[in-house]
């Protein structure tokens, strides 16, 4: 099964919360696991990258937390901002970073 | 430093008419290159890939066509654009080892 599934589909958080962010997979092959954040009418950049021989990463306020035995990963983001305002996908690839299969993004709005 | 650049960056057209959209990449050699599309609201969904010139595979059958004519060109085409076929078409490329890079965008219109 090469679907990811993310949730929520929109989130709304006030300045300073902490928005996190689900993913859950079924392929088992799948070996890298990005975030990637989008600003209206913008390319995806790469937020942050985890591979599963780790269980958590982090990059300045952004954190995944990796779960191998239940096929999830989740991004959380501290101390938000109204500039985190955007939507966030979450993808998989196996074989290394290649052909990425992304969830369907959350859009996140952050109240100043 | 590497850029990746599309073009145009909209673009309106009639049902039937043909379409090229182009994407370049500087600053690195013989890359990864894809096109995703992107339809409103919904997650990026990938096209074509190619990891060398004139090597394209396909991942979803459809209207469309790839070709990569040069190391660092790749263009999305279509000999009569549907409907359907409206949304944003991203191109991204990468090497090996490393993440993928996203371009700015094409916004495509179907009248």
């Amino acid at each position: 099964q090469q679907q990811v599934k993310q949730s929520p589909q929109s989130l709304i958080v006030q300045k300073g919360g902490i928005p996190i962010i689900n993913c859950a997979y079924e392929n088992t092959a799948f070996d890298y696991f990005p975030w990637y954040q989008q600003f209206p009418g913008k390319g995806p950049a790469l937020l942050i990258a985890i591979r599963p021989d780790v269980s958590e990463k982090k990059e300045g306020r952004f954190t995944i937390s990796f779960n191998k035995s239940a096929k999830q990963f989740s991004l959380h983001i501290m101390d938000s901002q109204p500039g985190d305002s955007a939507t966030y996908f979450c993808a998989a690839s196996e074989g290394g970073p290649g052909k990425l299969i992304f969830g369907q993004g959350t859009t996140l709005q952050v109240k100043p | 430093s590497q850029t990746i650049h599309q073009w145009p960056a909209t673009l309106v057209q009639p049902v039937g008419s043909p379409l090229s959209l182009e994407c370049t990449v500087e600053g690195t050699s013989n890359p990864n290159l894809y096109w995703y599309r992107q339809a409103a609201g919904r997650g990026l969904q990938l096209l074509f890939y190619s990891v060398g010139i004139g090597q394209i595979s396909s991942e979803v059958p459809q209207n469309l066509s790839a070709s990569r004519p040069q190391d660092r060109q790749f263009i999305l085409s279509s000999k009569k654009l549907l409907l359907s076929d409206s949304g944003f078409y991203l191109c991204a490329w990468s090497l090996v080892v490393t993440e993928q890079f996203f371009g700015p965008g094409t916004r495509l219109t179907v009248l």
